[in-house]
C-alpha cells in the first residue's frame, strides 16, 4: 500500500521558535496533501490542502501566515509553524491523496508529529 | 452545515460483536470512510462504501444506506487490540473530508 512518512515524529520548541514538518509520500505521487491538527480526544481538523505547485488552501479560522505550507514536488509538502506559542502545542497529521483508477479518493496518512511548544 | 454524528464511547467484550453507528448531512456525497486510530497514532484506513450495501473485509463490515444518511462499522470476534478510537468520514461535493468526532471503543477481557 502507499506510505505517506513524516517527519519529525515528534519536536520540542521553546516559544517564539519556528518548527518545521515535513510530509512525504514515498511509493506514490500525491497531486493533493493534506494537514490537519488533532487535540487531545479531539477529532481531526483540517488546516489546509494544498495542490503541487499552487498555493495551499486554508479552512477558516486558520492563519495563512503562521501556518505555512510549501508543495514543492508530488512527493514533498511542508508544515511551517513560525512563532509557535504553547496553544500550538497539538498533533500534526498529514495525509496525501493520489488520483489512480483502482482507489481514488482514498488518503493516506502519515504517521504524525507531536509538537509540545514550551 | 454539515454534520457527522456518531456515539463518543462505547464498551464491549473480548471475542463479542459491536457496531458503532454514523449518520450524516453533508453537502454533497462522494463516499464514507471508517478510520481506525489508536491513540497517539495516525489514522489507518478502514474501509470505504460509496454504493448502499454491506462491505465485509476480514473481521470488519461497513455498511451503507445512502437514503438514510447512515452507515455502520460492524467488527466481530473483537480483540484487546480493537480498542481504539473509530472515525467517520464523509467525503463532500468537493472531495473533502469531513470528520466525525470518532467513537472511543474500550474492549474488556
Amino acid at each position: 500500500g502507499a506510505v505517506v512518512s513524516q517527519h519529525p515524529s515528534w519536536v520540542i520548541c521553546k516559544s517564539g521558535t519556528s518548527v518545521k514538518i515535513e510530509c512525504r509520500s514515498l511509493d506514490f505521487q500525491a497531486t493533493t496533501m493534506f494537514w490537519y491538527r488533532q487535540f487531545p480526544k479531539q477529532s481531526l481538523m483540517l488546516m489546509a490542502t494544498s495542490n503541487e505547485g499552487s498555493k495551499a488552501t486554508y479552512e477558516q479560522g486558520v492563519e495563512k501566515d503562521k501556518f505555512l505550507i510549501n508543495h514543492a514536488s508530488l512527493t514533498l509538502s511542508t508544515l511551517t509553524v513560525t512563532s509557535a506559542h504553547p496553544e500550538d502545542s497539538s498533533f500534526y497529521i498529514c495525509s496525501a491523496r493520489a488520483w489512480t483508477s483502482g482507489d481514488s479518493y482514498e488518503q493516506y496518512f502519515g504517521p504524525g508529529t507531536r509538537l509540545t511548544v514550551t | 452545515g454539515q454534520n457527522i454524528d456518531q456515539p463518543t464511547e462505547m464498551t464491549a467484550t473480548e471475542g463479542a460483536i459491536v457496531q458503532i453507528n454514523c449518520t450524516y448531512q453533508t453537502s454533497g456525497f462522494n463516499g464514507l470512510f471508517w478510520y481506525q486510530q489508536h491513540a497517539g497514532e495516525a489514522p489507518t484506513f478502514l474501509s470505504y462504501n460509496v454504493l448502499d450495501g454491506l462491505e465485509e473485509k476480514g473481521r470488519f463490515s461497513s455498511f451503507l444506506s445512502r437514503s438514510k444518511g447512515y452507515s455502520y462499522l460492524l467488527l466481530k470476534e473483537l480483540q484487546m487490540k480493537d480498542s481504539a478510537s473509530y472515525l467517520c468520514a464523509v467525503m463532500d461535493s468537493n472531495y473533502q473530508l469531513i470528520w466525525g468526532a470518532g467513537t472511543k471503543l474500550i474492549i474488556k477481557p
